[in-house]
């Protein structure tokens, strides 16, 4: 199947600094990308769509601004929690939809996720 | 109300057990639908598509009744190894290509 990685796979960092999440497909092209968050004992929840070359579109109660998204190739998405503080404390995971290119189908594949601790 | 309901649980059953687990949705201009699994602190895996007609895929059974807005999966000969949380996901297939998920019922099978 697609593979979706995701870099780093944990990251602890102090309250008041940005870090960046990285999100690729490996072996297709995905021309939308979506990043979710899930808290402990919670489902996901959708956070925000992504597409190359365009604007990201945030869900309702996201702050676009403090969740910034950049989708600069079809391969790659970076999630940017800026100036983190205890409670953005999460596991982040983004998925890859391949739009039907590459024999992949219309599937959303996710990747691994980034378990992110702000300390 | 959510989009997607589904039993949190615990479902707790032997090795061995049948288990069902149900799932409702409210948006009836939902077109795709899927059971996903998910391991602790993993990322939720496809477990199976579900379809009108309803599938099956080796003990993993799934059905759905687009009148009552209902989705379920059927675990015959549970395993030690699907224990798990159940995700039921729902795709709206607008140009959006949103996956909406449940909040996922979990699944313990004991020996």
């Amino acid at each position: 199947g697609a593979v979706v990685s995701q870099h780093p796979s944990r990251v602890i960092c102090k309250s008041g600094t940005s870090v960046k999440i990285e999100c690729r497909s490996l072996d297709f092209q995905a021309t939308t990308m979506f990043w979710y968050r899930q808290f402990p004992k919670q489902s996901l929840m959708l956070m925000a769509t992504s597409n190359e070359g365009s604007k990201a579109t945030y869900e309702q109660g996201v702050e676009k601004d403090k969740f910034l998204i950049n989708h600069a190739s079809l391969t790659l998405s970076t999630l940017t929690v800026t100036s983190a503080h205890p409670e953005d404390s999460s596991f982040y995971i983004c998925s890859a939809r391949s739009g039907g290119s590459g024999g992949k189908g219309d599937t959303q594949y996710f990747g691994p996720g980034t378990r992110l601790t702000v300390l | 109300r959510k989009e997607v309901e589904q039993d949190p649980g615990p479902f707790n059953v032997p090795e061995g057990a049948t288990v069902a687990f149900n799932c409702t949705y409210s948006n009836s201009a939902s077109q795709s639908f899927f059971w996903y699994r998910q391991d602790c602190r993993k990322e939720p895996k496809l477990l199976m598509s579900v379809y009108s007609s309803g599938n099956e895929d080796g003990r993993f059974t799934a059905q759905l009744n687009r009148a009552s807005q209902y989705i379920s999966l059927l675990i015959r000969d549970s395993k030690l190894s699907d224990s798990a949380t159940y995700l039921c996901v729902v795709n709206r297939m607008d140009s959006s290509y949103k996956l909406i998920f449940g909040s996922g019922t979990r699944l313990l099978v004991r020996p």
